[in-house]
């Protein structure tokens, strides 16, 4: 079956920390990944996706993602936080075969990041 | 210039009523979807069309019926609300495989 697991449930960090935030996944054949943030009370934005060549992605407001396959991994990474990176984080994967496009989402990881 | 839009924003109810869910994107993209994200913030899949046809239908109760009158629109109609029918409700539309588009959301909550 196909999941996407994200093992971090809360993070806190003060402004200016580094973070790094897991990702894995588990699908029968080749995939797309996605970052997506949800800022409180808001809808989902894309921050970075990976469909195929390099495989460190960089994506909007600072946020870069790499794509190693041998740990079905698709880490996010920021070199420095910032108290409004405070929000929600999804991994999602997607199948590039079949007929079927959903998007399997992480169970999230809650960023907050103190002033 | 809203992208991807849902109304209403918020939905409360009681239990044994019906209600929609409408969704409309100005993207022309040519496939949409419904998302249930629950109290744990989980995100999963509801269904999918893709020119106006049903391609995704995951195990989601039948009281549970969208409706794509156009490759733009779809709703989801619900009928005889559940007390575990609260949750956010995202709407989302790509082209073919590539990015999707959420919408607000739609917060509903069954009393």
């Amino acid at each position: 079956a196909q999941s996407v697991s994200q093992h971090n449930h809360h993070v806190i960090l003060s402004e200016a920390a580094s973070l790094e935030l897991g990702c894995n996944y588990s699908y029968g054949g080749t995939v797309n990944l996605f970052w997506y943030v949800q800022y409180p009370g808001q809808h989902l934005q894309l921050l970075l996706k990976y469909f195929s060549g390099d495989p460190l992605v960089k994506g909007i407001k600072g946020f870069e993602a790499e794509f190693i396959k041998s740990k079905f991994s698709f880490n996010l990474r920021k070199p420095s936080v910032q108290w409004s990176d405070t929000a929600e984080y999804f991994c999602a994967a997607q199948s590039r075969s079949g007929s079927a496009r959903q998007l399997t989402f992480g169970s999230g990881t809650q960023l907050t990041v103190l002033p | 210039d809203t992208a991807v839009s849902q109304t209403p924003k918020y939905l409360v109810t009681q239990m044994g009523n019906d209600k929609s869910i409408k969704c409309e994107q100005n993207l022309g993209h040519d496939t949409m979807y419904w998302y249930k994200q629950d109290s744990k913030k989980f995100l999963k899949i509801m269904f999918s069309y893709n020119n106006k046809e049903l391609i995704i239908n995951e195990t989601v109760p039948n009281r549970f019926s969208p409706k794509s009158p156009d490759k733009a629109h779809l709703n989801l109609h619900i009928n005889s609300l559940e007390l575990g029918d609260s949750a956010v409700y995202f709407c989302a539309s790509s082209r073919d495989v590539e990015t999707q588009y959420f919408g607000p959301g739609t917060r509903l909550l069954v009393l």
